[in-house]
Parts: C-alpha cells; sequence; structure tokens
C-alpha cells in the first residue's frame, strides 16, 4: 500500500477554504486517492475520490497534479461542523490482492469561530 | 445513515470475559471490514471478510476472532477481555473488495468498556 502523509492538524476560521494536502509518492498505476472525514465517536465517511486532474461534488473538491504524487482536499467555507479529522488513502486496487483499508493519523481540522 | 447496523452500540464488561458484537452490511455488500479505535488514535484494522470468506489481516490479536455468515452479516468475538480492549469498534462494508478503491460506509460503532 502507497504510503501517505498529511499534517498532523490544521485550523481555520468559520467561512474560510480549507485545503489539506496529501503526499503520496509510491503511488502506484492502479491506485485512486480517497478522502474520508470522521467525527468524533462516529465511523468514517467517505468524502470524494479521484485518480487524476480534479473531480468536484457537492462536499468538496480533490486536486491532483500529473505526476499524482500529491493530493488536495479543498473544503469551501467551512463551518463549525466541519471539525473533524480527515484522512487521505490511497489504496491498492487489484481485485483479489490486498484488500486492506488503511487508515493514517489523519488531518485533525479545528475550525474556529 | 450508512446502512451498515452494528449492535450493541455501547457494552460494558469485566476483565476476563468474552463479547461478541454483531455488523449487518449494507444491502448489497458482499465485504465487511472490522476496525478497532481506541481513546485518540487511529483506526487500526482487524480483518476483512468478502462474501463469507477472510480476504485480510491486520493486526488482530490471537484473543479476538471474526467470521461472516451466509447472510453477509459478520461478528467479532472478542475473549479474556483486558482493560486495553476498550475502544470503538467499527464495522464497514463495501460492494467489493478492492480495498482502498472502494468505498467503504462504516457503522456507527461499538463502544466496549472493559472494567
Amino acid at each position: 500500500l502507497a504510503k501517505t502523509t498529511q499534517p498532523i492538524s490544521m485550523d481555520s476560521y468559520e467561512g474560510q477554504e480549507v485545503n489539506i494536502t496529501c503526499s503520496h509518492n509510491n503511488i502506484a498505476t492502479n491506485d485512486y486517492i480517497t478522502w474520508y472525514q470522521q467525527f468524533p465517536s462516529q465511523g468514517p465517511r467517505f468524502i470524494i475520490q479521484g485518480y487524476k486532474t480534479k473531480v468536484t461534488n457537492e462536499v468538496a473538491s480533490l486536486f491532483i497534479p500529473a505526476d499524482r504524487k500529491s493530493s488536495t482536499l479543498s473544503l469551501p467555507r467551512v463551518s463549525l461542523s466541519d471539525t473533524a479529522v480527515y484522512y487521505c488513502l490511497v489504496g491498492d486496487g487489484r481485485r483479489n490482492r490486498d484488500d486492506k483499508i488503511i487508515f493514517g493519523k489523519g488531518t485533525r481540522l479545528h475550525i474556529l469561530p | 445513515d450508512s446502512g451498515v447496523t452494528q449492535t450493541p452500540k455501547h457494552l460494558i464488561t469485566a476483565t476476563g470475559q468474552r463479547v461478541t458484537l454483531r455488523c449487518s452490511p449494507r444491502s448489497g455488500d458482499l465485504s465487511v471490514y472490522w476496525y478497532q479505535q481506541s481513546l485518540d488514535q487511529g483506526l487500526q484494522f482487524l480483518i476483512q471478510y468478502y462474501n463469507g470468506e477472510e480476504r485480510a489481516k491486520g493486526n488482530i490479536l490471537e484473543r479476538f476472532s471474526a467470521q461472516q455468515f451466509p447472510d453477509l452479516h459478520s461478528e467479532l468475538n472478542l475473549s479474556s477481555l483486558e482493560l486495553g480492549d476498550s475502544a470503538l469498534y467499527f464495522c464497514a462494508s463495501s460492494v467489493e473488495g478492492q480495498g482502498s478503491n472502494t468505498e467503504a460506509f462504516f457503522g456507527q460503532g461499538t463502544r466496549l468498556t472493559v472494567v
């Protein structure tokens, strides 16, 4: 599995755009990049997934440069309720191979009023 | 609501005891994953089942075991419980077992307290 590195914590203010960058230098050709959000005492929730360039949904955008060695999760106009831990995952998508979904330590995002 | 149901929500038991945690995956999902999350710790992958068969194993203790039944629900059995086993235990399910390339849906967890 490709190892990921992301900041341990970040602070921002309500109404700001927040960008969380994840490094994954050893990403393989088959790997997608997936982000999850976890609130305290709740299970993680899928936010967004992408392979290259840019993906956008109603919650976030994911920017992936051409070399795919990093990715940036962008949360527009955050609110206090976006305070959570954000996990970046890069996996091995080959079927019948290692099917583990491994979470790193994530980025603890704290939104201030 | 993720569609994944875990029971019970809370469990308090004594050291040395055995408990069973249950997980019902989303309808149609064949893959079930179990995770342990201790206070202020990350999600530790324990084990994964796909359509009734064990597919991948993480740092699961020998005192812990799991299985997936023909109806695809799964149970995690924890025995000879120790204080350090107190944690949130999450179950997740996905349509197929493609690891991190798969969107997994997590239940609300079972909070186990060992006293």
